[in-house]
């Protein structure tokens, strides 16, 4: 099975400072992911991301997060000024090829802690 | 939106019993359903999936079953393991074939196997 690593594996940061969170790219792989986990909520999707552009958003994903795989590279999810409630955990998935294209892959995650 | 709603919240059960957890979903065009298991500290792993044009699946001590035209579903846990405790996340999904996923997950529950 493809694993998905993510880096850091845990990130303090100060109320309002920017955070990169990184996810290593499982080649062939198109569709990209973040999800974020609020301590003891359930997993909310973020952002998808195909062909280098966002495909989807929700509505927690506003003017302060972006997303982006440049030139093929680790694809990131960047936070640009942390609030409070931004702490929790954020996965990053993949989706699969093939016969497993319809799974998604999640990594380990990254923990934050905004103080 | 797709909604999903997962119950019960926490379930305890004695080593060598079945479980049970059932969901419930919104969105009829939902056509993939993947079950998720958590452990502490780690990101969601597939478990099992279901799809729409299937009404039953199983794969060793674990099996699910989809009620399409009421809208649920249920993962079925038999001759349950200390090592199955972990929360357990349902989801639902419009899968395209071979293209993007976007996954709702459920509130989750978390099992005890009670040794």
């Amino acid at each position: 099975e493809p694993e998905v690593t993510q880096t850091p594996s845990h990130q303090v940061t100060q109320m309002g400072q920017e955070v990169i969170l990184r996810c290593v790219p499982i080649s062939n792989h198109l569709y990209f992911y973040w999800y974020r986990q609020i301590l003891g909520q359930k997993v909310e999707f973020l952002v998808s991301f195909y062909n280098n552009e966002i495909s989807e958003k929700s509505e927690i994903f506003d003017d302060q997060f972006s997303v982006e795989r440049p030139d093929g590279s680790n694809f990131t999810l960047k936070i640009r000024s942390t609030k409070l409630e931004d702490s929790a955990m954020y996965f990053c998935a993949h989706q699969g090829t093939g016969h497993k294209r319809t799974e998604a892959f999640f990594g380990q995650g990254t923990r934050l802690t905004v103080v | 939106g797709e909604n999903v709603e997962q119950h019960p919240s926490t379930l305890s059960v004695q080593e060598g019993d079945s479980a049970v957890i059932k969901c419930t979903y919104s969105d009829s065009a939902s056509n993939y359903f993947p079950w998720y298991k958590q452990e502490l500290g780690k990101g969601p792993q597939l478990i099992i999936d279901i799809r729409s044009n299937v009404g039953e699946k199983k794969d060793q001590r674990i099996a699910v079953t989809l009620n399409k035209t009421a809208k649920h579903f249920s993962l079925h846990i038999t001759e349950t393991q200390p090592e199955d405790s972990a929360v357990y996340f349902c989801a639902a999904s419009n899968s395209v074939s071979g293209g993007y996923q976007k996954v709702t997950f459920g509130t989750g529950t978390k099992l005890q196997v009670i040794p």
